[in-house]
């Protein structure tokens, strides 16, 4: 059973441009959530969708957005882009959408801003 | 507000001994659950084990087991016979449902291990 896939694996980008990243979950998990994760605030929680719906956004500003297709794959939009943002970007995926339900974690997206 | 403490930056172990990672949460929703991931220096997050709120008993995998003491809202990692490989961070979760009908994990600032030959 395929894992979750996160595309691209690294990327360099310079302020002020856009970055799209993209994440593919273990087949028949329609839970999806972004974290992204930095030395300095460890791991922050960017947003969760559910069958197509963003049910969750963490506090980060506007300039980061996401969507979901009907396939479950996910994408996150950073545009903008400043040397804050340079982060390992995690996707994880999930069965349950209970409390129960453990996260399953891509590789990671590492953005470096310059 | 939800919040995950974990006060040990840092660990050391000598390798087959037995390590406590510490972990404190803090939420007033009585449904949650609880979650440990391991970080090896590769960078993907492994879930390691599970505690819901309101299991009685503490929670084992393996090598691994979860100190749940719910009044102290305490979830420490018990790690017996650390091996070499056990040498990563490990974070503690916590999982609820939001206002929003969503759910969301939050994560500890996380522990590294570090295991002596």
């Amino acid at each position: 059973k395929a894992g979750v896939t996160q595309t691209p694996r690294y990327l360099i980008k310079t302020r002020g441009q856009q970055v799209t990243l993209s994440c593919s979950p273990i087949s028949g998990h329609r839970s999806v959530s972004w974290y992204q994760q930095t030395p300095g605030q460890g791991l922050q929680f960017l947003f969760e969708y559910f069958s197509e719906t963003q049910r969750n956004k963490g506090n980060f500003p506007g300039r980061f957005s996401g969507r979901q297709f009907s396939n479950s794959r996910s994408e996150m939009n950073v545009s903008t882009l400043e040397l804050g943002d340079s982060a390992l970007y995690l996707c994880a995926s999930s069965l349950s959408r209970a409390n129960t339900g453990e996260l399953f974690f891509g590789e990671g997206s590492r953005l470096t801003v310059l | 507000a939800q919040k995950i403490t974990q006060t040990q930056p840092g660990m050391f172990v000598q390798e087959k001994e037995a390590v406590t990672l510490d972990c404190t949460y803090d939420t007033s929703d009585p449904s949650y659950g609880l979650f440990w991931y391991k970080q090896p220096s590769s960078g993907e997050m492994i879930f390691l084990i599970y505690q819901g709120s309101y299991d009685q008993q503490n929670a084992t995998e393996g090598r691994y087991s979860l100190n749940f003491q719910k009044a102290r809202k305490s979830a420490n990692l018990v790690i017996s016979a650390s091996q070499l490989g056990d040498s990563a961070m490990y974070f503690c979760a916590m999982r609820e449902i939001t206002y929003t009908g969503g759910f969301k994990t939050i994560f500890g600032a996380g522990t590294r291990l570090f295991v002596k030959a």
